[in-house]
């Protein structure tokens, strides 16, 4: 079958780090992405990984193993406009997205 | 990145009325448009698969002569909720898949809020 789980909430310090991980099950995987949303607006895309290893944009990078079925949203520098929902998603053998539940990231000044 | 647009942005109608939702790709041709329901404080659920020039393949416990989809142009799909109840207020979004160099994208409408009274 197919699951995927990530966090249901976090909160992180404006200017810290934080790291968001997703762990999935799948027999056909086609890439994992990282999704933004902030509340009422629809997701934004972040990041997008098909190959084993970090990908990097600015203050967010992306990592993934697919081997342990493993991937992390890691943020630095906190802003406070960072808090928003982070959904990440695998897009499975039929290039369909199979979407996490979204991690809730509260920013405290 | 890509752009694709919902109108309208936010509707209010009276139980038994229908609504119709349109989703639009500004930039860019979209052979595979879907569409999503979000209820408050919960995940993105896939309602159904919108292919241009083919019937749509809706999602298991999603009724399709409910929630009527048309995918007439690779520009344009359409979501019209008939006889609408207030149980289907929610935030409709759409989105359009893109095959961008070697995997596909998906970008995402901004979405419909629809209230139903």
């Amino acid at each position: 079958g197919q699951n995927i789980d990530q966090p249901t909430e976090m909160t992180a310090t404006e200017g810290a780090i934080v790291q968001i991980n997703c762990t999935y099950q799948t027999s056909g995987f086609n890439g994992l992405f990282w999704y933004q949303q902030h509340a009422g607006e629809a997701p934004t895309f972040l990041s997008y990984n098909v190959l084993d290893g970090l990908e990097e944009k600015g203050r967010f990078s992306s990592f993934l193993s697919r081997s342990k079925g493993y991937s992390y949203l890691l943020l630095k520098e906190l802003q406070m406009k960072d808090s928003a929902s982070y959904l990440c998603a695998f897009m499975d053998s039929n290039y369909q997205l199979i979407w996490g539940a979204g991690t809730k990231l509260i920013i405290k000044p | 990145g890509a752009v694709v647009s919902q109108h309208p942005s936010w509707v209010i109608c009276k139980s038994g009325t229908s609504v119709k939702i349109e989703c639009r790709s500004l930039d860019f041709q979209a052979t595979t448009m879907f569409w999503y329901r979000q209820f408050p404080k919960q995940s993105l659920m896939l309602m159904a698969t919108s292919n241009e020039g083919s019937k749509a393949t809706y999602e298991q416990g999603v009724e399709k002569d409910k929630f009527l989809i048309n995918h007439a142009s690779l520009t344009l799909s359409t979501l019209t909720v008939t006889s609408a109840h207030p149980e289907d207020s929610s935030f409709y979004i759409c989105s359009a898949r893109v095959l961008a160099g070697d995997f596909y994208e998906q970008y995402f409408g901004p979405g419909t809020r629809l209230t139903v009274t």
